[in-house]
């Protein structure tokens, strides 16, 4: 079957203008996770949606980052007024929601350059 | 403060020996483990995962080992293969948090030559 897909796979965008990044995940899968991920970095966590619940959003890092899944299946990462420490690539991934799978399988990426 | 540590960016293995990818990490809330492997401008892609009731899982040439006294597992590649060569990625979480989020090492970069 189809994996999670992301789009667009590369955007530039100019310091201070809004973008929005979105993510298809696996159909049928319940759990939702954005990362971020910056050069020679390990992904880091931002949010997490059951369904179209946002559980966890601890990890976004400003006001400026918000996340949406109003349907419970597409998700959109917006982020206002970007700033060039937003530089980095963002990371969707999708799982089960199953108590003993805990696997996430990942897209491929949006990488975003703020000049 | 990083709570998944690896501590060798990279590693060069000759074709067709082990190749074992080293990880730690301090936070004993953590509960299951993965790796996963990345190729450039692609996402992470799973690998293998155990839980803590194990010490041990495998799957084909994959082993990870879980030591949770020592708060270490490694991943044994055998035989390693010229598309082995990727960074490798130990993840993390705790299930009972209720979140489910990875946090991750900072990768090893593996080299397999022919």
């Amino acid at each position: 079957g189809a994996g999670v897909s992301q789009s667009p796979r590369y955007k530039v965008a100019k310091r201070g203008q809004d973008v929005a990044l979105r993510c298809d995940p696996i159909s049928g899968h319940v759990s939702l996770f954005w990362y971020q991920q910056a050069l020679g970095q390990g992904p880091e966590f931002l949010t997490y949606f059951q369904n179209e619940a946002q559980l966890d959003k601890s990890g976004l890092p400003s006001d400026r980052f918000f996340a949406e899944r109003p349907e419970g299946s597409v998700s959109t990462l917006k982020i206002q007024r970007t700033q060039q420490e937003d530089s980095a690539v963002y990371l969707c991934a999708s799982s089960k929601g199953d108590f003993n799978s805990y696997e996430q399988y990942f897209g491929p990426g949006t990488r975003l350059t703020v000049t | 403060d990083q709570q998944v540590k690896q501590n060798s960016p990279s590693l060069s293995v000759q074709e067709g020996r082990i190749s074992i990818l080293n990880c730690d990490y301090t936070n004993s809330m953590f509960d299951y483990f993965l790796w996963y492997k990345k190729y450039p401008a692609e996402g992470p892609t799973f690998l293998i995962s155990i839980s803590s009731i194990k010490d041990k899982n495998e799957d084909g040439r994959f082993t990870v080992f879980l030591n949770k006294s020592a708060k270490h597992l490694s991943l044994h590649i055998v035989p390693s293969q010229p598309g082995d060569s990727a960074v490798y990625f130990c993840a993390a979480l705790y299930s009972g948090a209720g979140s489910y989020q990875l946090t991750f090492g900072k990768g090893t970069k593996l080299s397999v030559i022919p």
